[in-house]
């Protein structure tokens, strides 16, 4: 079946690094999304990972996947308080010639000052 | 250049009442999805629309239908209107064969 799941909080005091992780169960995932969402706002890509890599890092945020174990993490390197937000994992599932994004139910990230 | 637009960005119904969401795609995007993310939840996927048909459908009854227009933008219709309905409605643009998926500021839809 295809189901992402993530923790449900997490708090960081400013200038910490972050770890939200996620866990996976569609094996053909082709690629692996990270999202966040402000209060009231819509969803922002903030890195995306294919399948086929380990890692990718983009200035303060760094990507890790375990395809073995199906695990993806999203590090953020000096968390600062407007990086508070919920952050969503996602993976690309295909359905016939079609794709689709199955959700998690977002991290709630609090940065502390 | 615009990225996807949602209009209207809020909405109040009554029960039972039908409603009609708009979206615009971000330029040089023909794909449309719509997610239905109800307080607290993630994303749901309702459908998704290439080439004005419906291409693929998630676990959401027949009340929820779509449209796609010749230039690309997407309508998304619910009937009969339930309090469970209340959500932010998403629409989300992709080019159709990279995975850059661009999401709309969402309407938030009240039931009451």
């Amino acid at each position: 079946g295809e189901d992402v799941e993530q923790s449900l909080f997490l708090s960081v005091r400013e200038g910490d690094s972050s770890v939200i992780n996620c866990t996976y169960t569609d094996s053909s995932s082709t690629y692996l999304y990270w999202y966040k969402q402000e209060p009231g706002a819509g969803l922002q890509l903030l890195t995306y990972i294919f399948s086929n890599m380990d890692m990718k890092q983009d200035q303060r945020l760094t990507v890790l996947l375990n395809k073995k174990d199906k695990h993806l993490s999203l590090r953020i390197a000096d968390t600062q308080t407007g990086d508070s937000a919920i952050y969503f994992c996602a993976e690309s599932t295909y359905a016939g010639n079609n794709r689709k994004l199955i959700w998690g139910l977002g991290t709630s990230l609090a940065v502390n000052p | 250049d615009a990225g996807v637009t949602q209009s209207p960005t809020h909405l109040i119904k009554t029960r039972g009442q039908q409603v009609t969401l708009r979206c615009s795609p971000k330029s040089g995007h023909d794909t449309v999805s719509w997610y239905q993310q109800a307080l607290g939840q993630g994303p749901q996927f309702i459908f998704q629309y290439y080439e004005e048909e419906e291409r693929q459908r998630g676990n959401f009854p027949d009340r929820f239908s779509g449209h796609q227009f010749p230039n690309y933008s997407s309508e998304l219709n619910v009937n009969a209107l339930l309090l469970g309905d209340s959500a932010l409605y998403l629409c989300a643009s992709s080019p159709r064969d990279t995975y850059g998926y661009t999401f709309g500021s969402g309407t938030r839809l009240t039931v009451v």
